[in-house]
């Protein structure tokens, strides 16, 4: 069964730095590229990071640019998220997705889907 | 960065009824465009990719389209378990912006 499954979630003071993590299994995890998904209390998802697979190329949405950093372990089948500087904007429950390349017949080109999710892991940015 | 926008913000439907949410883009996304369903405590679920290509495993009651710029989600026979929030999804370009979501509650 294709399953993620995140860690590290926990309760943090502003400033503090947490290590998500996201272990992966039923899957070729070193072909797939990974992504970081949250949600802020009351709020909908938002994109945070995404790690290709192959040459490891990594981005970031701008409002966690140069404090997180995306990370990968093929050999242990896991997914990271280093936190740096973390404010209360940052509590959230952070989902990891795998990202495939979606086809549609309609078309020739295929697109990024996060086709298969974790179920979360909260973090609280709290004094 | 792409905004995407979302119609109705929530929607209160019965069993059995059809019902269409409505996700527009605030530029051209071409056809980088996903749905996924989201219940709380629970995995998001990827439903439709590419406007309307249903993900393998998802009931056929989900359908996805695009009438000029707006991209349509439509259930056509509302079940139980379908009632939760709907989010589009725009990849054309980084950030992969998500829309605000549509809640589907029980009347």
């Amino acid at each position: 069964e294709v399953q993620l499954l995140e860690s590290g979630g926990a309760l943090e003071q502003p400033g503090g730095s947490l290590r998500l993590s996201c272990a992966a299994s039923g899957f070729t995890f070193s072909t797939y590229g990974m992504t970081w998904v949250r949600q802020g209390p009351g709020k909908g998802l938002e994109w945070v990071s995404i790690i290709h697979s192959g040459d490891g190329g990594t981005h970031y949405g701008d409002s966690v640019k140069g404090r997180f950093t995306i990370s990968r372990d093929n050999s242990k089948n896991t997914l990271y998220l280093q936190m740096n500087s973390l404010g209360e904007d940052d509590t959230a429950v952070y989902y990891c997705a795998r990202v495939s390349s979606c086809y549609s017949s309609a078309w020739d080109t295929p697109q990024w889907c996060f086709d298969v999710w974790g179920r979360g892991t909260q973090v609280t940015v709290s004094s | 960065d792409i905004q995407m926008t979302q119609s109705p913000y929530s929607l209160s439907a019965s069993v059995g009824d059809r019902v269409t949410i409505t996700c527009r883009a605030s530029q051209d996304i071409s056809f980088y465009l996903n749905w996924y369903q989201h219940t709380p405590g629970r995995a998001p679920k990827l439903l439709i990719h590419t406007i309307s290509s249903l993900q393998s495993g998802v009931p056929s009651r989900f359908s996805g389209g695009q009438s000029g710029t707006d991209f349509t989600l439509s259930i056509s026979s509302l079940q139980p378990e379908d009632f939760a929030t709907y989010y589009c999804q725009q990849t054309y370009t980084r950030p992969y912006t998500f829309g605000p979501g549509t809640t589907l509650e029980i009347k």
